[in-house]
């Protein structure tokens, strides 16, 4: 069974960091691109950024350029986000997911307060 | 970014059919098709439909996907109480280069 675990949300100030992991099991991890994707609470879906299977191409929503960096480890079948200078507007349960193949974790929730 | 484009809210009885679209051009639906997405509250989102329409496996024979141009389409027929939900369609958008999302439909069933 597919799993993708999200963890290291938490409460951060203002202007802080914060830095997000997700773990993988039981697919294919270094073949497919793999995304993180936000909610802010009553909202709907964003996407924030996107990293190909082997890491060289990385891709931003705008709102989060030069702040957020996506980052993966293939050999830990493992993705992560490092996010900075964090804004009220950030908070959000975010998601690690394979958007096309279709696999969602349960979320983390990231409140900026 | 630009979003696709769903109606917020659809309401149907209980029985019936209901058909969610998603708006898009020929960057995003246009380009590669949408996918659809399932979410009930508190609950991350489903995949109902791959952005070639076809169902994963356990998603009812009841729903349906197909696309026309620039336009997603995801059916419902004999609505379910459990078919309430908040539905979603992305897509890859190559000249954003990102996905982007609808803002979601909202489905009733009365």
């Amino acid at each position: 069974e597919v799993q993708v675990v999200e963890s290291g949300g938490g409460l951060v100030q203002p202007g802080g960091s914060l830095r997000l992991s997700c773990a993988t099991s039981a697919f294919s991890f270094s073949n497919v691109w793999m995304s993180w994707v936000r909610q802010a609470p009553g909202k709907g879906l964003e996407w924030v950024a996107s990293i190909k299977e082997d890491g060289s191409d990385k891709f931003y929503v705008d709102s989060v350029k030069g702040r957020f960096t996506i980052s993966r480890d293939n050999a830990k079948s493992s993705l992560y986000l490092q996010m900075s200078s964090l804004r009220a507007e950030d908070t959000a349960v975010y998601y690690c997911a394979s958007i096309s193949m279709g696999y969602w974790g349960q979320g983390t929730l990231v409140t900026v307060s | 970014q630009a979003g696709l484009t769903q109606p917020p809210s659809v309401s149907k009885d209980l029985g019936q059919t209901a058909t969610l679209t998603c708006t898009g051009n020929s960057n995003n639906v246009g380009y590669q098709g949408a996918v659809w997405l399932q979410q009930h509250q508190g609950l991350p989102p489903k995949l109902l439909f791959y952005r070639n329409n076809h169902r994963p496996s356990g998603i009812s024979e009841r729903l349906s996907a197909s696309t026309s141009g620039n336009i997603a389409s995801l059916t419902i027929i004999a609505l379910q109480p459990e078919d309430e939900a908040d539905y979603y369609c992305s897509a890859w958008d190559r000249s954003l280069t990102g996905w982007v999302f609808g803002g979601g439909t909202n489905l009733t069933v009365l």
